[in-house]
């Protein structure tokens, strides 16, 4: 069964620290990945989008990896804001309309 | 920018009842989902469309149905409501090219008493 891990599933860190959240799969035939940001109450924001051939992608103070060999992506967060707070999820394409499998998320919190 | 929108965001049912989701995109986009979430749960393909007239099941698709009669619209319907389709539903969209991301909705949170 192809999966989507996530841990933590809840971090708290104070503003300005910089962090890494993680996701794994086990799939390493993948198509893409990516990452997006949940609030409370509202849908998903996409927030960056790794293509199989690319190693990461960077959008102001978010850097995201993939490395499909070991089945990881990271997304790094520089000099964390309360205004990060929010939930994490990662997905995973595999190919075909259907095929996005989503990890359960991590719960950011960012304290000030 | 709307987006993609759906209704109702809050919807209480009680069991055996039936009622539609809506959504809607002004895109243009041609590729067309429905997820559900549970807490603590990622998000499940419900059913998708590949374009208007053309549906197909996803990972979960028993106690529902879909139509997409238009470009712009993907209704989702649940015949029969019980308990274990209380869920918060999310509708998505995305163009034909899968490098690009996909657009959600702020879903709908429904609860089946």
């Amino acid at each position: 069964k192809q999966e989507v891990t996530q841990i933590p599933a809840a971090l708290s860190v104070p503003e300005g620290e910089n962090l890494v959240l993680n996701c794994s799969f086990t799939d390493s035939a993948i198509y893409n990945l990516q990452w997006f940001r949940q609030d409370p109450g509202k849908g998903l924001t996409s927030l960056l989008l790794i293509q199989s051939s690319q190693r990461e992608q960077t959008s102001g103070r978010l850097n995201a990896s993939l490395d499909k060999s070991s089945g990881r992506s990271t997304l790094y967060i520089a000099a964390s804001q309360p205004g990060d707070s929010a939930t994490y999820l990662c997905a995973r394409r595999s190919g075909g309309y259907q095929k996005v499998t989503f990890g359960t998320g991590t719960k950011l919190q960012v304290i000030p | 920018n709307a987006g993609v929108t759906q209704t109702p965001k809050f919807r209480i049912l009680k069991i055996g009842q039936s009622m539609t989701l809506q959504c809607t995109q002004d895109m243009n986009h041609n590729y067309m989902y429905w997820y559900r979430q549970d807490p603590g749960m990622g998000l499940k393909l419900i059913y998708y469309s590949v374009g208007a007239g053309i549906t197909d099941k996803g990972e979960v698709p028993n106690g529902y149905n879909v139509s997409r009669s238009t470009t712009e619209d993907f209704p989702l319907r649940l015949e029969l409501a019980a308990p274990s389709q209380t869920s918060v539903y999310f509708c998505a969209s995305s163009s034909g090219d899968f490098n690009q991301p996909q657009h959600f909705g702020d879903g709908t949170r429904l609860s089946i008493l």
